[in-house]
């Protein structure tokens, strides 16, 4: 099974300013199969990225994701009050199981 | 618009089963696999299994895969994870969503909480 590692734990930053967030998968993602998902207390999971750089509907576009491999990015640009969220990598693919990241707290 | 809408909170006793349904509309709904995850309280996502709601095909979760079932009845287009032999570690918010087609997570349920005590 793949492992996720997701680094750091928790962003201290604020508004305005950017956001790197870090996936590391423990064997390569050769299909790129790797989505990132944004979490709000009390909401369910929101799909921001798929196929590791493409973003999903209705995304703005200060969301990036980037990496190949094992080594995968989401990048905030600039961050809005509304992003200071939990956001968790996901591998997926025809091949189960699906495997999340433990996440990574981005908090003002 | 996708819309996977979710049973209601649930309270059962320790050794129980538990059968949480997700009624899916706005899309065919054999076109897409049905996942299930869960999240225990203050924790992180957990893949617990999916099934292919053409033809009924499912995967789980190793963990799971003694004591887990999912169904579907396509003529009301709802999917049902069903959990036994509950104990307090499976307290938890279970979500149902939808695959985009391998398996991201387009659309979710609005989750149900299962809290297992005696």
């Amino acid at each position: 099974e793949i492992v996720l590692t997701q680094s750091p734990g928790t962003l201290s930053l604020s508004p305005g300013e950017g956001a790197t967030l870090s996936c590391r998968a423990s064997q390569s993602l050769s299909d790129n199969f790797l989505a990132w998902y944004q979490q709000k207390p009390g909401q369910a999971p929101r799909l921001l990225i798929y196929g590791a750089s493409s973003r999903a509907t209705a995304i703005p576009d200060r969301f990036s994701g980037s990496g190949s491999g094992t080594d995968f990015t989401l990048t905030i640009s600039r961050l809005e009050p509304e992003d200071f969220a939990v956001y968790y990598c996901q591998r997926y693919g025809t091949s189960p199981p699906l495997t999340f990241g433990g996440g990574t707290k981005v908090e003002t | 618009q996708v819309q996977l809408v979710q049973s209601g909170a649930e309270v059962k006793k320790p050794g129980a089963s538990v059968k949480v349904s997700c009624k899916a509309s706005g899309y065919t709904f054999t076109d897409y696999f049905i996942h299930w995850v869960r999240q225990a309280p203050r924790q992180g996502l957990e893949w617990v299994g999916r099934i292919n709601p053409n033809n009924g095909d499912t995967s789980y979760a190793q963990k799971f895969q003694d004591r887990v079932t999912m169904t579907r009845d396509t003529s009301i287009s709802t999917a049902y994870m069903e959990l036994s032999s509950l104990s307090s570690d499976d307290t938890a918010l279970y979500y149902c969503a939808r695959s985009g087609g391998l398996g991201e997570l387009v659309a979710w349920g609005q989750g149900t909480l299962v809290t297992v005590s005696s």
